[in-house]
């Protein structure tokens, strides 16, 4: 069980928008720690997408943004491409665990 | 420019150890904190702790700690992660990350695979 929680899967058509909830607690993202998220493909490292809430690394395109409200947080893709199709985690740290903490991943297909 | 280069694969019996190397290059290796995060087959992330080269500092997650144990060597820019105790669960790849110090990592390892089994 995932200290954050993320819907297991999403889809969406090329050119769509989708959006991944991650939801936390008091602990985590209550406490007004930041939340980041991931990009992942099998047996690949993953790659840093959005950092603290809303910030995109540089590279990252402008079609990932994100957003952060009290203890809930979410990753938007808008113009969905097929080279999207990829796993994505959300993570914080937890004050109560002192630990980061992940979601469980959300498997996005694109239809 | 950033680079982690992990150790290659390794294969171990349960009870054995495993000790996995990241080398950081293209940054200064005191300025940042070396995060390492583990993934089971068809499983999720999980955080394993985190050291902090500069005064070797470390703080460890629950659900390893007793059984892992993180190192750093300055000089070679280099953080070790050996893991005791081995068990069948704890097969899986081993990521090491930059902690930004937002308790993020943004840039990461390619991964080692640990297989333990009998």
């Amino acid at each position: 069980q995932s200290v954050l929680t993320q819907p297991p899967s999403v889809s969406g058509a090329p050119g769509q928008r989708v959006t991944i909830s991650c939801t936390g607690s008091k602990s985590n993202l209550g406490s007004n720690y930041a939340v980041h998220w991931y990009q992942l493909f099998p047996g690949q490292a993953p790659k840093l997408l959005i950092y603290i809430n809303t910030n995109r690394p540089s590279g990252v395109p402008d079609r990932f943004s994100g957003s952060k409200s009290g203890t809930s947080a979410s990753l938007a893709i808008t113009g969905l491409q097929a080279e999207d199709e990829a796993d994505y985690y959300c993570q914080s740290y937890d004050g109560s665990l002192s630990a980061w903490v992940f979601g469980g991943g959300t498997k996005l297909t694109v239809l | 420019q950033v680079q982690l280069e992990q150790s290659g694969a390794e294969a171990r019996k349960p009870g054995a150890s495993v000790k996995v190397s990241c080398k950081a290059s293209g940054y200064t290796f005191t300025n940042y904190g070396i995060s390492w995060v583990r993934q089971a087959p068809g499983q999720g992330l999980e955080w394993i702790g985190t050291i902090r080269p500069n005064n070797g500092d470390t703080s460890y997650g629950q659900i390893l700690q007793g059984r892992v144990h993180m190192t750093s060597d300055t000089p070679t820019s280099t953080a070790y992660m050996e893991l005791r105790g081995l068990r069948f669960d704890d097969t899986a790849l081993y990521f090491c990350a930059r902690d930004t110090g937002s308790a993020n990592g943004d840039y990461w390892g390619q991964g080692t695979l640990v297989t333990v089994s009998s």
